[in-house]
This record gives C-alpha cells, sequence and structure tokens, in this order.
C-alpha cells in the first residue's frame, strides 16, 4: 500500500527567506509524486508533480521539488517566499494509471513579516 | 485550465435531513470522479471513486448508504449525505479526471463545508 508522511506539522518563516517541506514516500515502485496548495477554506490546486524523468521538477508560483529515490522523499522548497505562501500544503503518491492519490497529514506554513 | 465546481459552498441542516453535494466540471468531461472528506487540520481521506454510468466505489469503511453517490453524467457527480448527524459535520472536496487527458492529473473543486446542528 502506499502512504506518505510529511514529518513537519507546521513551518514558521520569515517572509524573503527560503522554504523547504519534507516528504516521505512509501511505495513499491516508482511512484507519481504531488504537491498540492490549500488556502483557508478553498480545494486543492496543484503546484508540481512527478512522474518520469529529471528528478527536479518545476511548478508555479516558484515552487520546485526533487524526487530522490534513494531517500524516498519528494521534497518542496521555494528560494524566497511571499506572504501569499502561508497555506497548507500536501504532498500525494499515486501508482502509475490509478487516479487514487493518498495524502500526506500536510503541513501548514506561515509567514511572519 | 480545467475547472471544477462544487455547490453548495457552505450548507447546514439540521440533524436527520440529507443534503445533497453537486460536484460539476465545467470545461471538460470526466469520466471519473473523486469523493474527499477533511477534518479540521487533517489530511483528505478518500471516501469513493464516482464512475459515469456505474455504482460508485467506496472506500473501506465508509458507509455507502449513508453517503450516496450518483454520476448520472459526464459532467456532474452528486453526493448526497442521508440523514445527516453532527459526525457528519466535514469539509466535502470532489476532484475530476479529464477523461481526454492521458496524464494522472485530478482537478480539484473548491469544497463544500457541512454543518450539520
Amino acid at each position: 500500500a502506499q502512504s506518505v508522511t510529511q514529518p513537519d506539522i507546521h513551518i514558521t518563516v520569515s517572509e524573503g527567506a527560503s522554504l523547504e517541506l519534507r516528504c516521505n514516500y512509501s511505495y513499491g515502485a516508482t511512484p507519481y509524486l504531488f504537491w498540492y496548495v490549500q488556502s483557508p477554506g478553498q480545494g486543492l490546486q496543484l503546484l508540481l508533480k512527478y512522474f518520469s524523468g529529471d528528478t527536479l521538477v518545476q511548478g508555479i508560483k516558484g515552487f520546485e521539488a526533487e524526487f530522490k529515490r534513494s531517500q524516498s522523499s519528494f521534497n518542496l522548497r521555494k528560494p524566497s517566499v511571499h506572504w501569499s505562501d502561508a497555506a497548507e500544503y500536501f504532498c500525494a503518491v499515486g501508482a502509475p494509471d490509478d487516479y487514487k492519490l493518498s495524502f500526506g497529514a500536510g503541513t501548514t506554513v506561515t509567514v511572519r513579516a | 485550465g480545467a475547472v471544477v465546481s462544487q455547490h453548495p459552498s457552505w450548507v447546514i441542516c439540521k440533524s436527520g435531513t440529507s443534503v445533497k453535494i453537486e460536484c460539476r466540471s465545467l470545461d471538460f468531461q470526466a469520466t471519473t470522479m473523486f469523493w474527499y472528506r477533511q477534518f479540521p487540520k487533517q489530511s483528505l481521506m478518500l471516501m469513493a471513486t464516482s464512475n459515469e454510468g456505474s455504482k460508485a466505489t467506496y472506500e473501506q469503511g465508509v458507509e455507502k448508504d449513508k453517503f450516496l453517490i450518483n454520476h448520472a453524467s459526464l459532467t456532474l457527480s452528486t453526493l448526497t449525505v442521508t440523514s445527516a448527524h453532527p459526525e457528519d459535520s466535514s469539509f466535502y472536496i470532489c476532484s475530476a479526471k479529464d477523461r481526454e487527458s492521458g496524464a494522472n492529473v485530478l482537478t480539484f473543486g473548491a469544497g463544500s463545508r457541512l454543518t450539520v446542528l
């Protein structure tokens, strides 16, 4: 069975500082990996995804993530956060050709001025 | 881009009544839609997979008689919470897959918050 662990429940970062959110997955083969962002009371917006190929993927809003098979990780990064990046971030894993995703518990990001 | 609309976005109902939540794909056809439940400060829990023209597939532990799912067209799936009780209060989110898209990308609705008094 596939699963996702997001070790950090809450991260506070200063505006302009860098951000890294951790994600570890459990899956028997090469998974499909996703990062979603959720603003309060809203649905999920896809930030980026990894299916295959280059292990460093670029997403929207200046986010990137790196797939490391040896560490079963797919950490999300942003070099310089903006106040609008304050939200809940979810890492998700899915099997190829299977649209059922398993989500991590989420990481809440707070941005201080 | 692909857009999924949910309605209502917020609903309050009395205990014992039934509530219907709609999930529509606005600019694409979705043969498959998914319904999730999210408790405060928690992750999304997949409830069921809704397939156009056939019965929904429910995840283990989800009462199919409690959460009725209908996917009557390629653009609409509905979730009906029957005989709702306060413990059914939650944030319900749907997602849809564009049947023309070959990629494993889902589009999520904005969610529907149900409060049962």
